[in-house]
């Protein structure tokens, strides 16, 4: 069956980097795109841009177009989120989720950042 | 950015009773090749969000006929019908027919 599972939740202090991964399984894992959606507490859903898993190219969304970089470990059917210079503003869960066509139709478990001096 | 207003913010239904859900956007969500991508989700407690319905009225695989989409250019609704515990939670609107894709604010589903 189709799974993306994520790495676990993650305490950094600000200041600091955090790399997540999102591992595929179930399908090719380069015939879908894989996009990042950030969730802050208590509120909604934001997409923050995608990566193209056959080319290796990253799309970020204007607001997160600083620290934030996509990366891919093709071999491994595995996504990266690495977020440089955290602050308290980035604490939120971070889901990844794959697209072909016009839908995010599998999404992983997500992963709580939390940021705490 | 298109904007998508979700009404009512929070819903109370009794269980077996239906839901409606409206999402408004800014602009038509028709896209040049005809389709329109405005799809439904509901994440529940906890969990990661899960496709309902996609481009408006397209149920996703195992999600049951309780559910339906509806609706063109820039108004569309999702009801609920004969309410069931598991579909509390959390409804979002998303479009992918503009960059970048955005999502409604949500809609939360109590009992009442």
């Amino acid at each position: 069956q189709i799974q993306l599972v994520q790495s676990g939740p993650e305490l950094k202090k600000p200041g600091e980097s955090v790399k997540i991964s999102c591992k595929a399984s179930g399908y090719t894992f380069t015939d879908y795109a894989m996009n990042w959606v950030k969730q802050a507490p208590g509120n909604g859903l934001k997409w923050m841009g995608w990566i193209n898993t056959q080319t290796g190219k990253p799309t970020y969304a204007d607001d997160f177009k600083q620290r934030f970089v996509f990366s891919l470990e093709t071999s491994a059917s595995t996504a990266y989120l690495q977020i440089n210079n955290l602050n308290i503003e980035d604490t939120a869960t971070y889901f990844c989720t794959r697209h072909k066509g016009g839908d995010f139709d599998y999404w992983g478990q997500g992963v709580m950042v939390t940021v705490s001096s | 950015d298109v904007v998508l207003t979700q009404t009512p913010v929070s819903l109370l239904i009794s269980l077996g009773g239906q839901a409606s859900i409206s999402c408004r956007s800014s602009q038509s969500l028709v896209h040049s090749n005809g389709n329109t991508y405005l799809h439904w989700y509901l994440q529940k407690p906890g969990q990661s969000p899960q496709l309902l319905i996609y481009q408006v009225s397209n149920r996703f695989s195992g999600i049951p006929d309780r559910f339906s989409g509806s609706g063109s250019g820039t108004d569309f609704t999702l009801k609920i019908s004969r309410v069931e515990p598991e579909d509390l939670g959390v409804y979002y609107c998303l479009q992918r027919t503009h960059n970048p894709p955005t999502f409604g604010g949500g809609t939360k589903l109590e009992l009442k």
